[in-house]
Formats: C-alpha cells, structure tokens, sequence
C-alpha cells in the first residue's frame, strides 16, 4: 500500500497567519492518465471531511481561494494563506491514484 | 443539491452484522461511483471499498474482504454496506462518499456486548 506521510501532526496559529502542510507518498502518484490524483480534505470537529484541493491543485467547490495546493511525484503541500478560525481542524491529504486508496495521518490546525 | 443521508446510529453485539444504507439525492446515482471509509474517532480514515451503481461492480480494500458487502438499489438511489462478523475493532464512524466533494453525516457503529 502506499504510505502518506503528513507533516507536523499539529499546528498552533493566529488568526491572519500563513501555514504549510506537507504530504509525501512513498510512491509517484502520477497516474496512468498523466493525472495525480492527490487531495486535500479538512474534517472540522464533530463534522464529515470536506474536499478542499483536487488533483493537487484545484479548488473544490465554494473553497476560498486563501487555499492553494502545489507538488507533484511524491511531494505535495497544502498552504493556508490569512488563516480564519473557520480554519481549524484537522487536514488530511489523500490519494486515489493506486488501490487501496490512503490517507496521511492527518494535521490538526489549533489556534495559538 | 447532492444529498448523501446515512442511517442511525447502531449498537451491535460481537459476531453480529450490521447493514449501513446511504440514501442519495440531487444527482444521477445509477452511473455513479459510491465509496464507504472508515474512521475511528481520534484517527486518521480507511478506503473500504467502492462500488459502481451502474452495474454493481464492486473493488475492495484487501483489509476489508470478507468484512464488508457494497450493494446498491438503483430503484432507490441508495447503497448499502453490510459489516459481518462484528468486534470491537469494527467500532468507528462509517462514511458513504461520492467522488469526495460529497459526504454522508457517517453512522457511529458501536460492537459492544
């Protein structure tokens, strides 16, 4: 299976502050298409995940633009730009390039 | 809009089964591509498996064979999960999610005795 790897596990910050997210797999997960199909979820508390970035990159529906995916291969980042309390939670990335699908162990955004 | 309505919480024996449905709204369901995840609280989450409305084709997550059964019923637009042979390990909150811009609200499953 292939492993994800997110960095740190937790996060403390302000309210206005910028933050990165790192997630690495331990395969490429470029797909036979051309396609890396490598995404950014946020699981705010007691709620289901919500989809942020798709394929790397994309902006999934109605996601402020303060949010902003980049990487490719086997390294990708997530970044928060200007942070809100609406922010927080905990962000997982995930891939659905090769089965079974995997997720990162996930990054809990906390205010500071 | 997309609507994805799971069942009520359940509090099963062990060695039980349990069955999840997922009831669907705002979209074409029966060429539509269904996933179930599995999240203990605390933890990250886990691909069960999919399944495809259109024909029933299914793909599972290795760890979960034998465990799970994805069925759908196109008259409804609706899937379904059936957990067997239950244990405390099964306890956690299951998912039913399309395409992962849509989310059911998850079912806590608790195997107690």
């Amino acid at each position: 299976d292939v492993v994800m790897t997110q960095t740190p596990p937790s996060l403390s910050v302000a309210i206005g502050q910028s933050v990165s997210i790192s997630c690495k797999s331990s395969q490429s997960l470029v797909y036979s298409d051309g396609k890396t199909y490598l995404h950014w979820l946020l699981q705010s508390p007691g709620q289901s995940p919500k989809l942020l970035i798709y394929q790397v990159s994309n902006l999934g529906s109605g996601v402020p633009d303060r949010f902003s995916g980049t990487g490719s291969q086997k390294d990708f980042t997530l970044k928060i730009s200007r942070v809100e309390a609406e922010d927080l939670g905990v962000y997982y990335c995930v891939q659905a390039t090769h089965f079974p699908w995997t997720f990162g162990g996930g990054t809990k955004l906390e205010l500071k | 809009q997309v609507k994805l309505q799971q069942s009520g919480a359940e509090l099963v024996k062990p060695g039980a089964s349990v069955k999840l449905s997922c009831k669907t709204s705002g979209y074409t369901f029966s060429t539509s591509y269904m996933s179930w995840f599995k999240q203990i609280p605390g933890q990250s989450i886990e691909w069960i498996g999919m399944i495809y409305a259109g024909d029933g084709g299914t793909g599972y997550n290795q760890k979960f064979k034998g465990k799970a059964t994805l069925t759908v019923d196109t008259s409804s637009s609706t899937a379904y999960m059936d957990l067997s042979s239950l244990t405390t390990e099964d306890s956690a909150v299951y998912f039913c999610v399309e395409s992962f811009a849509y989310w059911g609200q998850g079912t806590l499953v608790t195997v107690s005795s």
